[in-house]
């Protein structure tokens, strides 16, 4: 099992440009989540779909969109990047509940110019 | 601000001592969870306490849970090189919604 991977690990764009993270998961989960971690900050959650076919917003989803392509695949969509969405995207994915536990993909790190 | 703030920022400490950290939260949570993160990798849950609990073990990690303070104690004993890492705790704010504290950078030295 691969777990939850991200694609791509590294990012360089300039300000105005879009641009989609990828997200994928193999551990049949229905939880789905995209945070941004920034320095000295933690995590930060920005959207995130409790199952295939819904999203909510979570603590900084401006700038933001999402689509859960399927039960699988979590994806994120930067229309009109900025510097300050400089920062490292995680993607994690869990079970029904906030009882479980989230797992993590490695991370993307994106440099907006 | 944040629902959980980790304390302290960062630990150094020497191999075999044991390392402390604590993490405090504002709102009542159903659960708190603490989390690692080694360098440049993604976050590794490593235990979960529920509300009605006040202790748990799991290996080398004690954790504790006072909900009349709102807080949260982590424990890893007889520390080693590997144990290297930022640790986090993340409360749930209900539903599906986890907020992770700012984190503790440990520093376990050879």
């Amino acid at each position: 099992n691969a777990g939850v991977t991200q694609t791509p690990k590294f990012q360089v764009l300039k300000t105005g440009q879009s641009m989609t993270l990828q997200c994928a998961q193999d551990m049949n989960h229905n939880s789905m989540y995209w945070y941004r971690q920034d320095p000295g900050m933690g995590l930060r959650l920005i959207y995130y779909s409790a199952s295939e076919g819904t999203t909510d917003k979570g603590e900084v989803p401006n700038g933001y969109n999402v689509s859960r392509l399927n039960k699988r695949e979590f994806s994120l969509r930067l229309e009109s990047a900025a510097p300050s969405q400089t920062s490292v995207y995680f993607c994690a994915s869990g079970r029904d509940s906030s009882y479980n536990e989230q797992f993590f993909g490695p991370g993307t790190r994106l440099t907006v110019l | 601000s944040q629902q959980g703030e980790e304390d302290p920022q960062a630990l150094s400490i020497q191999e075999g001592e044991n390392a402390t950290m604590n993490c405090s939260y504002k709102t009542s949570i159903n659960n708190l969870q603490w989390y690692r993160q080694n360098s440049g990798r993604g976050l590794v849950h490593l235990i979960l306490i529920r509300s009605n609990e006040r202790e748990k073990h799991s290996g080398r990690l004690r954790v504790t849970l006072d909900t009349s303070k709102k807080s949260s104690s982590l424990l890893i004993t007889a520390s080693r090189a590997a144990d290297t890492a930022s640790y986090f705790c993340a409360t749930d704010a209900g539903g599906q919604n986890f907020v992770f504290g700012p984190g503790t950078r440990l520093s376990v030295l050879p």
